[in-house]
């Protein structure tokens, strides 16, 4: 199986910061890689698929990388921000996850 | 604009089968995998397996000798079947859709709400 490791685990930011979450594959997985957005009690919703593309939503969620490091990007964090994120790889199944990154406010 | 939902009993005996159904309205099954992932209560995403609309499946290796996914495409349902419970498959339970063309990589671009599972004497 394919090990997601994303970092950090937790972060406390405030409002306008910029935020950068990190996920690494235990091995090369091109581009299959995607962000979602979990807030408590609610679905999922991607972000970015294909490592970089946007999904619909605001251009302020940002994704980079191939191969076994990626990033998403908050370029200025919002109040409705605030929620849990993770990594998922779709290279080889099963399809793994990352652990996630809670994301709170400081 | 597709719409999934979850539907299957709440609470589940140990030993016994837990059975889930995913209805999909407002687009085709068609050209799709459909898929299905957990989340134990307080814990991170797992996913369960998926299925094309050929049929073909993929299992998470964790939970393949007890799992099974199906599709109906005359009902535009798939379902999950998941035997031998215990009170570690206490989860809240999605189903997915992911994009089979490939050239986005592959994504869950549709979600169901979640259903809670609980399994309990």
């Amino acid at each position: 199986d394919i090990q997601m490791t994303q970092s950090p685990s937790s972060l406390s930011a405030s409002v306008g910061d910029r935020v950068t979450i990190t996920c690494r594959a235990s091995q090369t997985i091109d581009k299959y890689l995607s962000w979602y957005q979990q807030k408590p009690g609610k679905t999922p919703k991607v972000l970015i698929y294909a490592a970089s593309k946007q999904s619909d939503v605001t251009s302020r969620f940002s994704g980079s990388g191939s191969g076994t490091d990626f990033t998403l990007t908050i370029s200025s964090l919002q109040p409705e921000d605030f929620a849990t994120y993770y990594c998922l790889q779709t290279y080889n199944t099963p399809w793994t996850f990352g652990q996630g990154t809670t994301v709170d406010i400081k | 604009q597709v719409d999934l939902q979850e539907s299957g009993p709440g609470l589940v005996r140990p030993s016994e089968t837990l059975s889930l159904t995913c209805t999909v309205s407002g687009g085709s099954i068609r050209n799709y995998y459909w898929t299905w992932i957990r989340q134990s209560p307080g814990k991170g995403l797992e996913w369960i397996g998926r299925i094309y609309d050929t049929g073909s499946t993929n299992y998470n290796p964790s939970l393949k000798s007890r799992v099974s996914i199906s599709l109906d495409t005359s009902r535009n349902q798939f379902s999950l079947h998941l035997t031998s419970v215990t009170a570690a498959d206490t989860a809240i339970y999605f189903c997915a859709r992911v994009p089979s063309d490939g050239y986005n990589k592959y994504f869950f671009d549709s979600w169901g709400p979640g259903t809670l599972v609980i399994v309990s004497p």
